[in-house]
């Protein structure tokens, strides 16, 4: 079953605003992923925030994670045309288990 | 692309057909995963792998059956195709344990008619 939801669904912006996408999850993970997704395309993996950190940096990406929330925001910086994509988050529950994917944020970024 | 080669990339079949779809990796891998995309549903994982010979059951694997006889291949089979298996279907792998980034293929696109 789906473990990350993500908020909003679509986004559309102005090339040079930040974006900010938002992850909630329902049970323990050990880690959170966040992926890109271009058209036709396969995901892309940009990000992985481990249960112990609070807050990851990655060029103009930053990544929140608030676990007694089970929520983690994705933070683009300053951004292009070219980020115009998917985003989806993806949850490492405790255990060896498989990741399990959110249905995704559209993100347009207007020039 | 991580050396990944998703085959056919593209295929349109009858309903009551076999259908088999091939994923290739050059990383040597351990674990490979088979997920389904569809609107409104994101990606849905249906079989994944943690060796040759060694596989489990996902979310979605009703339907679906797997194979994986050498490190490099992972295959997806369709024993037989139903519209509700029109989808979008992309091959991942990671390096280490289950929970570890995943690399993706660039998928296939399967309509079932």
């Amino acid at each position: 079953s789906q473990q990350g939801e993500e908020d909003p669904q679509a986004l559309s912006i102005q090339e040079g605003e930040n974006a900010t996408m938002n992850c909630s999850y329902k049970t323990s993970i050990n880690n959170l992923q966040w992926y890109r997704q271009n058209s036709g395309r396969g995901l892309v993996h940009l990000i992985l925030i481990r249960s112990n950190e609070r807050e990851k940096h990655s060029g103009r990406l930053r990544v929140t994670l608030d676990t007694s929330k089970k929520s983690s925001s994705l933070l683009i910086t300053a951004s292009r045309a070219a980020d115009t994509a998917s985003y989806f988050c993806a949850t490492g529950e405790s255990g060896n288990t498989p990741l399990v994917f959110g249905k995704g944020t559209r993100l347009s970024v207007i020039a | 692309d991580a050396g990944i080669t998703q085959s056919p990339r593209h295929k349109v079949t009858e309903t009551g057909t076999p259908v088999t779809l091939r994923c290739h990796q050059t990383e040597n891998h351990r674990y490979m995963y088979w997920y389904r995309q569809d609107p409104g549903h994101g990606l849905r994982l249906i079989h994944y792998s943690y060796g040759v010979k060694d596989t489990d059951k996902g979310e979605v694997s009703d339907g679906y059956s797997v194979s994986r006889s050498k490190t490099e291949d992972f295959l997806l089979t369709l024993e037989s195709a139903t519209s509700s298996q029109t989808s979008v279907y992309f091959c991942a792998i990671s390096e280490s344990r289950v929970g570890s980034p995943l690399h993706f293929g660039n998928g296939t696109r399967l309509t079932v008619t």
